[in-house]
């Protein structure tokens, strides 16, 4: 596609509920980033992918979060059991090389836990 | 733990002063990237510098990258209300952690008319 793709824009769930986030990226970039970004503040890092593996995922908060990329483009990033304090605005990048140069942004998913 | 700060955290001017932000860490970088922000918006890339000591202009603004690839500045001349956002620096690490973009906190400007 054109640029990054979140889906969807906004959810709200209820506290207990799993929600699943989904990331399309560039067409033919090759790395995924997962962030979390508190209003006014700089993305923290989630997770990242290099094609369909998992890099780094020291960024995922605990055990309940989790991300896959099964065929290297669309990634899925899931939050079980969810708490009030996974509220916040979860942003996917892509970049077309391995290097983590040039990343482009989507315009995220605002998710509100009730 | 690779760690950026950035300052200052808010910034507010007026139109045709000139800025500067910083970037700090005592890590060093592969390479360190700016970006911009509009609320409602992903950040937005706006220059990628790579080797120490680089410097880059685009238009009014200048950026450098410290010889020492721990640090870098953002100096915005004669700043337009058009330049208003969030300025955010973002540091990529070697080998494995090159893909594990850390960013700073980020600096607010705002420029008034």
């Amino acid at each position: 596609g054109a640029g990054v793709s979140q889906s969807p824009r906004y959810k709200v769930t209820k506290r207990g509920q799993d929600v699943a986030l989904r990331c399309d990226p560039i067409s033919g970039h090759v790395s995924l980033y997962w962030y979390r970004q508190a209003l006014g503040q700089g993305p923290e890092f989630l997770t990242y992918f290099n094609y369909e593996a998992q890099q780094d995922k020291s960024g995922l908060p605990n055990d309940r979060f989790s991300a896959e990329r099964p065929e290297g483009s669309i990634s899925t990033l899931t939050i079980q059991r969810t708490e009030q304090r996974d509220s916040a605005m979860y942003r996917c990048a892509s970049s077309l090389e391995e290097t983590g140069i040039e990343a482009f942004f989507g315009q995220g998913t605002r998710l509100t836990v009730v | 733990t690779q760690l950026l700060e950035q300052s200052p955290q808010f910034l507010s001017i007026q139109e045709g002063e000139n800025l500067t932000v910083y970037c700090n860490s005592s890590s060093v970088f592969s390479s360190l990237q700016w970006y911009r922000q509009e609320p409602g918006e992903g950040p937005v890339l706006l220059v990628t510098v790579v080797t120490g000591g680089e410097v880059k202009k685009l238009k009014r603004l200048t950026f450098q990258f410290g010889d020492a690839r721990k640090d870098s500045s953002l100096h915005i001349t004669a700043a337009q209300p058009g330049d208003t956002g969030l300025y955010l620096c973002a540091g990529a690490g070697y080998g494995g952690s090159q893909g594990n973009l850390i960013f700073g906190k980020g600096t607010k400007l705002s420029v008034k008319p």
